[in-house]
């Protein structure tokens, strides 16, 4: 069965410091992997995909199949960018309304 | 276009009771999935309708159940409740490889 693991619950930066918050996914074939994003008091929605290696708020993540892991990072974090991040994975087939996902990070920025 | 919404946005209801959540979808969608979202087991995917088929279900008792109608809206019905059920309820439409998730119905059980 397919597993995501998010081993931070609360990571806390500083204003333009670097951010890099983890995940790790257990699956045995071809994953796609997603970051959602929930601001507060608003909706869990899309930030990016691995398979567009877009850069999305100045947001990354690369796929690393040998570590299994999709990796969320921001060289300069700014206090909006506080929210809880949650990584998702699909795998694909007919599973195209199911995700997985991990348990979350709350990410907060000072100032 | 408008967002997913969901209803009610909060239920109470009574253990042995039983409750059924409305979701409809983005226009066009014909994708909905719903989610349990709790703060011990976190988001869990119950299942997923696709022109009024279940295409996919997730690891729920079979107390939960779900159907899609012609116009794409969906709900889904728990019955008997447990304290348990309590939860944030998601449901989610899709357009491609991604889901526009709608603010949730908040169910408490007593």
């Amino acid at each position: 069965a397919q597993r995501v693991t998010q081993p931070e619950k609360l990571l806390s930066v500083f204003k333009g410091a670097p951010v890099e918050l983890k995940c790790n996914y257990s699956y045995s074939g071809s994953p796609e992997l997603f970051w959602y994003v929930q601001y507060s008091r608003q909706r869990l929605q899309l930030l990016l995909r691995h398979i567009s290696r877009e850069s999305i708020k100045g947001f990354t993540a690369d796929l690393n199949k040998g570590e299994t892991s999709f990796h969320l990072k921001k060289p300069f974090a700014q206090e909006e960018d506080s929210a809880m991040y949650y990584c998702a994975l699909r795998t694909g087939g007919t599973s195209y309304g199911k995700l997985t996902f991990g348990q979350g990070t709350i990410l907060t920025v000072h100032p | 276009k408008a967002g997913v919404t969901q209803t009610p946005r909060y239920l109470i209801k009574t253990r042995g009771q039983q409750v059924t959540l409305s979701c409809s979808p983005i226009s066009g969608h014909r994708s909905v999935s719903w989610y349990q979202q709790t703060p011990g087991q976190g988001l869990q995917f119950l299942f997923e309708y696709f022109s009024e088929t279940q295409r996919n279900k997730g690891n729920f008792p079979g107390r939960f159940s779900g159907r899609q109608f012609s116009n794409s809206r969906s709900e889904m019905n728990v019955s008997t409740l447990e304290l348990g059920d309590s939860a944030l309820y998601l449901c989610a439409s899709r357009e491609g490889d991604t889901q526009y998730f709608g603010p949730g119905t908040r169910l408490t059980v007593l």
